[in-house]
């Protein structure tokens, strides 16, 4: 069954500090994955997408990292912003179908 | 310019009514999409119409119903609303190949 897990659910750090979010699926054969940001009462927007040959892609203070062999992703945020607090999605494509993961929400405090 | 528009933003009506979104994209991109998001925040994909044609519908009730009237253009339609039909609905696009989808910042449908 194509699933995509993310963890942890939720996450709480403190301005200043990094994080890294991470990102397992199953779904196979496997096309691209992708990172979205959603801020709240907006739509998720595009932060890297990373194909089969890729390991590592980063967008600024975002860094993220594939392991196509065991499946597995993560983002890596750096220096974090009051500003990163935000849902983040990992998204798998397979063919024409994405596949979503159920999202980590990130709370940066002051 | 905003890429994917969609209205209205908010809308909130009783069971029983029939209601439409629209969604319009200007990036000229050929497939566009219909996703529900609910309390968890979790995005389940509706539809997906690639040049007209609709390519994937993941078992949504027929009380929901896409229409595109052109490339740049997927509405749903949603007849007899039902209160579990409450959730955010976000309309997205993309092109074939390594192009990301592109969301709407969404309509929040509340029946009561």
């Amino acid at each position: 069954k194509n699933q995509v897990e993310q963890s942890p659910q939720s996450l709480i750090i403190l301005e200043g500090k990094n994080c890294t979010l991470q990102c397992n699926y199953t779904v196979s054969p496997f096309s691209n994955l992708r990172w979205y940001k959603q801020d709240t009462g907006r739509g998720p927007v595009s932060l890297t997408i990373m194909t089969f040959s890729e390991n590592t892609k980063s967008n600024g203070r975002y860094t993220a990292t594939l392991d196509a062999d065991t499946k597995q992703s993560s983002l890596h945020i750096t220096a974090s912003q009051l500003s990163d607090s935000a849902s983040y999605i990992c998204v798998v494509l397979t063919g024409n179908q994405f596949y979503f993961g159920t999202g980590t929400s990130l709370t940066v405090i002051p | 310019d905003t890429a994917v528009s969609q209205t209205p933003k908010y809308l909130v009506t009783q069971m029983g009514n029939d209601k439409s979104i629209k969604c319009e994209q200007n990036l000229g991109h050929d497939t566009m999409y219909w996703y529900k998001q609910d309390s968890k925040k979790f995005l389940k994909i509706m539809f997906s119409y690639n040049n007209k044609e609709l390519i994937i519908n993941e078992t949504v009730p027929n009380r929901f119903s896409p229409k595109s009237p052109d490339k740049a253009h997927l509405n749903l339609h949603i007849n007899s609303l039902e209160l579990g039909d409450s959730a955010v609905y976000f309309c997205a696009s993309s092109q074939v190949g390594l192009s990301p989808l592109h969301f709407g910042n969404g309509t929040r449908l509340t029946v009561t």
